[in-house]
């Protein structure tokens, strides 16, 4: 089945340095890869989607200029936190999916990444 | 604006038993609806995925049901099993580009 692989799985990091998160399909083209945010004991929230070679759209209440999110191929995608502070300090998650016309045949996530920003 | 609920937010039941998770949506309009189980710190996992043209779908001791009308879909469990202990998600994916997340269910199988 599609593979999602997300790294790192945990990072620590000092405020106020940046923080790169990798998104890669292992086995399929991902048209369309999702970033999310999970705060303890709550749902997914849907931070960012982007579509390869294009600018990612960005959730209402998203800063884009601290999370930075390149889709520069059809296998990889990238999140980076910026100026990380203390309140950065989340689960990070990634989706991947599929798109023939406007139909999404499921998601595959990665294995998401603890980002402690101390 | 789309909400889709859980309920029961957490349960607790023996091993053994058979359960049933529930997830409901407001939208109407759903292309698909795809059930997660997540672990403690880890990331999602896939159990079943319902088209919109789909009523259920079935996968080992898992069972999902979807009912457009009505706005819900079911996920059944048979023979609980301590490993089955996880948060379950559904999620309903409305169109393009539209996944909204439920508020996850808790589950605990207690051997």
């Amino acid at each position: 089945g599609a593979v999602v692989s997300q790294h790192p799985s945990r990072v620590i990091c000092k405020s106020g340095t940046s923080v790169k998160i990798e998104c890669r399909s292992l086995d399929f083209q991902a048209t369309t890869m999702f970033w999310y945010r999970q705060f303890p004991k709550q749902s997914l929230m849907l931070m960012a989607t982007s579509n390869e070679g294009s600018k990612a759209t960005y959730e209402q209440g998203v800063e884009k200029d601290k999370f930075l999110i390149n889709h520069a191929s059809l296998t990889l995608s990238t999140l980076t936190v910026t100026s990380a502070h203390p309140e950065d300090s989340s689960f990070y998650i990634c989706s991947a999916s599929q798109r023939q016309g406007i139909i999404y045949y499921g998601y595959t996530f990665g294995s998401g990444t603890r980002l402690t920003v101390v | 604006k789309q909400e889709v609920t859980q309920i029961p937010a957490a349960l607790s039941v023996p091993e053994g038993e058979n359960l049933v998770l529930n997830c409901s949506f407001t939208d109407s309009a759903i292309y698909n609806l795809q059930w997660f189980r997540q672990d403690p710190g880890k990331g999602l996992t896939s159990l079943l995925l319902i088209q919109s043209s789909q009523r259920e779908q079935t996968s080992g001791r898992l069972n999902a049901s979807l009912d457009k009308s009505s706005g819900r879909s079911t996920l059944y469990i048979a023979a609980s099993q301590p490993g089955d202990s996880a948060t379950y998600l559904c999620a309903h994916s409305g169109g393009y580009q539209k996944v909204t997340f439920g508020t996850g269910t808790k589950l605990q199988v207690i051997p």
